[in-house]
């Protein structure tokens, strides 16, 4: 059974500050990792996808993926009180590109 | 960009009764659509895969008779919850799989908030 660990805090990150979000999995073979950002009652938003180990940045947002440790993280640098939401890490799956299997999600609230 | 219409977006049904969840993609084909359900406060569980003009695909635990998938077309899928009970209220989501000439991409649909009373 494949699996996809997250903390469910909630975290709470003082607005300006830098949130730290990790994530675990279990299928070795795993190329494909996302974040995503859910609101509550709305479908999930893509912020990120990493394929390859290493850092990969997007404005605020900076995943990292490592391999060898089954590891994927995201940092979100200034930290806004939009960013307020759930974020799911999600691993794609090698016998179906697209099928995703997703974490239990992490809660940030971004305090003012 | 690519959209898929997901309708209804709620949905109030007494026990027993069936209920139809259309995902459509607007502007581009989607050879393959994923249903998730996500219960409160969980994550999204994958149900099925479908792929367009063949079976669905169920993932371990979901009664295939109970949850219908069609998938006729390259632009419309559809979950049929069949018989529903209170138990399967929950918030049902696709995600389509669309094929561009470099990548591929996913695009999820808005959701359904399915309550059953």
């Amino acid at each position: 059974q494949k699996e996809v660990e997250q903390n469910s805090g909630p975290l709470s990150v003082p607005e300006g500050a830098i949130a730290s979000l990790n994530c675990t999995y279990s299928d070795r073979v795993s190329q494909s990792f996302f974040w995503y950002r859910q609101y509550s009652g709305k479908s999930p938003e893509l912020i990120m996808s990493i394929y390859s180990n290493g850092d990969k940045e997007d404005g605020r947002f900076t995943a990292q993926l490592n391999k060898a440790s089954q590891y994927v993280s995201l940092l979100i640098r200034d930290s806004q009180p939009s960013d307020s939401a759930t974020y799911l890490c999600a691993e794609g799956g090698t016998d179906s590109w697209g099928k995703l299997q997703f974490g239990a999600g992490t809660q940030v609230v971004v305090t003012p | 960009g690519a959209v898929v219409s997901q309708h209804p977006s709620r949905v109030i049904c007494k026990s027993g009764t069936s209920v139809k969840i259309e995902c459509r993609s607007l502007d581009f084909q989607a050879t393959t659509m994923f249903w998730y359900r996500q219960f409160p406060k969980q994550s999204l569980m994958l149900m099925a895969t479908s792929n367009e003009g063949s079976k669905a695909t169920y993932e371990q635990g979901v009664e295939k008779d109970k949850f219908l998938i069609n998938h006729a077309s390259l632009t419309l899928s559809t979950l049929t919850v069949t018989s529903a009970h209170p138990e399967d209220s929950s918030f049902y989501i696709c995600s389509a799989r669309a094929r561009g000439p470099t990548n591929e991409k996913l695009f999820f649909g808005s959701g359904t908030q399915l309550s059953v009373l």
